[in-house]
């Protein structure tokens, strides 16, 4: 079993739809949690980074982590075909470089 | 625009050869991270440099070596290439051991 699963998808929504995107986990060492945007197959480009449990938000974007069920979500709200990547979830412990990513889902904003 | 570079964009070359993927990290940055990714996986951490010592390793195969350089760019060499070994290698960096971490554009490889 993979330490953070991430459902693939495809999503498809329509354009001004929120979207919610999740990731779960098993690792309870993970303290800090990362969502990243990947247009095909560039550069991941970091959205959110937040630490512990707790939302935050920024423009569109809201992250929401539930250390408790180990569950990590992000929303975009008002979603525009721009946004049509994978997303990327990641996380990793307090003294650790590495990060530990989910396998992505993709998601497409039709016009 | 990350602020990480890395050369070269793309390298086609044949099973058995050598190659070195070449990164410089953002300015300010200590941290380099290197992953793979290929089709059928999802990123994979490979082994991470700190001021020009390594400090974490993922699944890195034997035949994969890197180094951080005084200077703080680092390089990825890859050897007795596989067909498997073809994949999408991205490099990261951060201030800090950990951190925010910043991916650069990317370098394809293809074997064949």
């Amino acid at each position: 079993q993979k330490e953070v699963e991430q459902d693939p998808g495809p999503l498809s929504v329509p354009e001004g739809a929120i979207v919610s995107l999740n990731c779960t986990y098993s690792n309870s060492a993970f303290q800090y949690f990362m969502w990243y945007r990947q247009y095909s197959r560039k550069g991941p480009e970091l959205l959110m980074y937040t630490y512990s449990s707790g939302n935050k938000e920024d423009g569109r974007f809201t992250a929401q982590v539930d250390k408790s069920s180990k569950y990590i979500s992000l929303f975009i709200r008002d979603s525009q075909p721009s946004d049509s990547a994978t997303y990327l979830c990641a996380m990793r412990g307090t003294n650790a470089g590495k990060s530990t990513f989910g396998d992505g889902t993709t998601l497409t904003v039709k016009p | 625009d990350s602020g990480v570079t890395q050369t070269p964009k793309h390298l086609i070359t044949a099973t058995g050869q050598r190659v070195t993927l070449r990164c410089s990290p953002r300015s300010g940055d200590l941290s380099v991270y290197w992953y793979q990714q290929s089709l059928d996986q999802g990123l994979q951490f490979l082994i991470q440099y700190y001021n020009g010592e390594e400090r974490a390793k993922g699944n890195i195969l034997e035949r994969f070596s890197a180094q951080q350089f005084p200077d703080l760019h680092s390089e990825l060499n890859l050897s007795s290439l596989e067909l498997g070994d073809s994949a999408l290698y991205f490099c990261a960096s951060s201030v800090a051991q950990g951190g925010e971490q910043f991916f650069g554009p990317g370098t394809r490889l293809t074997v064949l």
